[in-house]
């Protein structure tokens, strides 16, 4: 079945420090790949999406491409923001469109000033 | 509109006891998601609705959990003579039919807890 992991956390950086999260998937095909976040007491919200091998998706300074030779869609950020401090899962979703998301742990970015 | 609304956003219950949560989907949205999480994991999926239609449902879904959508529009899922185990947060999300990108919005969620 499909399965997605991402690397173990949580993450401290200071503002304007770089980011990574890696993620890495299992799956039949081409699925369709996703970051969510969830910021303190809200709920989960797409942040950027890509639908076919190469593709980079990206939003609000977030980018992630599609890699399908090494299965990775890794979360990255050039300069971080005490304001992006939440839980980041990624998520793929098989080909048929009508697929269930299926989503990582989850990890948690603290940003401090 | 404002979203996708779940009520009630908590649900504390003894064991053996039933529970039923409600979701209201975005309006124009024909597809709904019931997901469960518990704490440092992610979202699970347990069932989906196109419509009125519950086209898929997890093995995650015991007899004991029902899900509903009447006219393609809320959704309940009931949890019957709960357990302490199925203490987590219910989520619900919508989306339009569409290409495999297709956005799903979630809503905040039920958090239920079993005692």
């Amino acid at each position: 079945g499909n399965s997605v992991t991402q690397m173990e956390g949580p993450v401290t950086l200071s503002e304007e420090a770089f980011l990574t999260i890696n993620c890495t998937y299992t799956a039949t095909g081409y699925p369709s790949l996703f970051w969510y976040v969830q910021y303190p007491g809200e709920g989960l919200q797409l942040l950027l999406k890509a639908t076919k091998a190469d593709d980079k998706g990206s939003n609000k300074g977030f980018e992630a491409t599609y890699r399908k030779e090494t299965t990775s869609f890794h979360l990255e950020k050039g300069s971080v923001q005490v304001s992006d401090s939440a839980v980041y899962f990624c998520a793929l979703r098989g080909e048929r469109a009508n697929s269930k998301l299926t989503f990582g742990k989850g990890i948690t970015l603290s940003v401090r000033p | 509109d404002t979203g996708v609304s779940q009520n009630p956003r908590h649900k504390i219950t003894k064991r053996g006891q039933n529970v039923t949560f409600r979701c209201d989907p975005i309006s124009e949205h024909n597809r709904l998601y019931w997901y469960r999480q518990t704490l440092g994991q992610g979202p699970e999926f347990l069932t989906y609705f196109q419509n009125e239609a519950q086209l898929e449902k997890s093995r995650l879904l015991s007899d004991r959990f029902s899900a509903e959508r009447p006219k393609g529009s809320f959704s309940t899922l009931e949890i019957q003579r709960t357990e302490q185990g199925d203490s987590a947060m219910y989520l619900c999300a919508s989306s339009l039919e569409g290409g495999a990108g297709s956005e799903q919005f979630f809503g905040p969620g039920t958090r239920l807890t079993v005692l």
